[in-house]
């Protein structure tokens, strides 16, 4: 176990629609990472989030969205959803933003009908 | 954005077998990682490199930090059925905001 938690862990949803993923890194993380994992496909970076700040971007979609709230916890909202973007979504958690390992929670599988 | 090159994408080999894999990249990166994936599940951290030339084991597992810092190895000693699974490696740079790349991950199964 990571200790890093992520809910819900399945989740079916039409195009068009919003929701909402939610992570609770390990105690004493500070940093907070979200990854797309398309079937096949390796781990995408999307945000990186330290202390409630945004600290890197990477290929995250305009309509994707996230923030760290000051119990560290965060959310990912995706919206406008595409077929597309059906995907594992990970979170992982490190205790600094640098020379820091990642540990990742067992992923939100997103299921856009 | 910025993705490794992992080799080879997949491997097929018997039980007992030692393993090879590796991760290459252009850009210098300053931490290197090794993660190993099951399906449905997430990745879990298997070793954590911090220095160029840097060798580290994690018991049958043994990983290296390239001199040059653009690359990086992981060998698997004496495999077993459990070690089936998809390996990652993962460097992280300092260019652009500190980001984790990633491999495209060698998906590799133990034939008992």
């Amino acid at each position: 176990d990571s200790g890093v938690t992520q809910t819900p862990k399945h989740l079916i949803t039409a195009t068009g629609q919003r929701v909402t993923l939610r992570c609770s890194p390990r105690s004493g993380d500070l940093s907070v990472y979200w990854y797309q994992q398309s079937l096949d496909q390796g781990l995408q970076f999307l945000i990186q989030y330290y202390n409630g700040e945004e600290r890197a971007k990477g290929n995250i979609l305009e309509r994707f969205s996230a923030q760290q709230f000051p119990d560290l916890h965060s959310e990912l909202n995706l919206s406008s959803l595409e077929l597309g973007d059906s995907a594992l979504y990970f979170c992982a958690s490190s205790v600094a933003p640098l020379f820091s390992p990642l540990h990742f929670g067992n992923g939100t599988r997103l299921t856009v009908t | 954005g910025q993705q490794l090159n992992q080799s080879p994408q997949s491997m097929f080999i018997q039980e007992g077998e030692d393993v090879s894999m590796n991760c290459t990249s252009s850009s210098i990166f300053n931490t290197w990682l090794w993660y190993k994936q099951d399906p449905g599940e997430g990745p879990v951290l298997l070793i954590a490199l911090y220095k160029a030339g840097e060798l580290t084991s994690n018991g049958r597992l043994t990983a290296q930090f390239g001199i040059t810092r653009k690359d990086s190895f992981l060998n698997i000693s004496a495999s077993i059925p459990s070690d089936v699974g998809i390996y990652f490696c993962a460097g992280e740079s300092r260019g652009t905001g500190n980001q984790f790349y990633f491999g495209t991950g060698t998906s590799l199964t133990v034939i008992p």
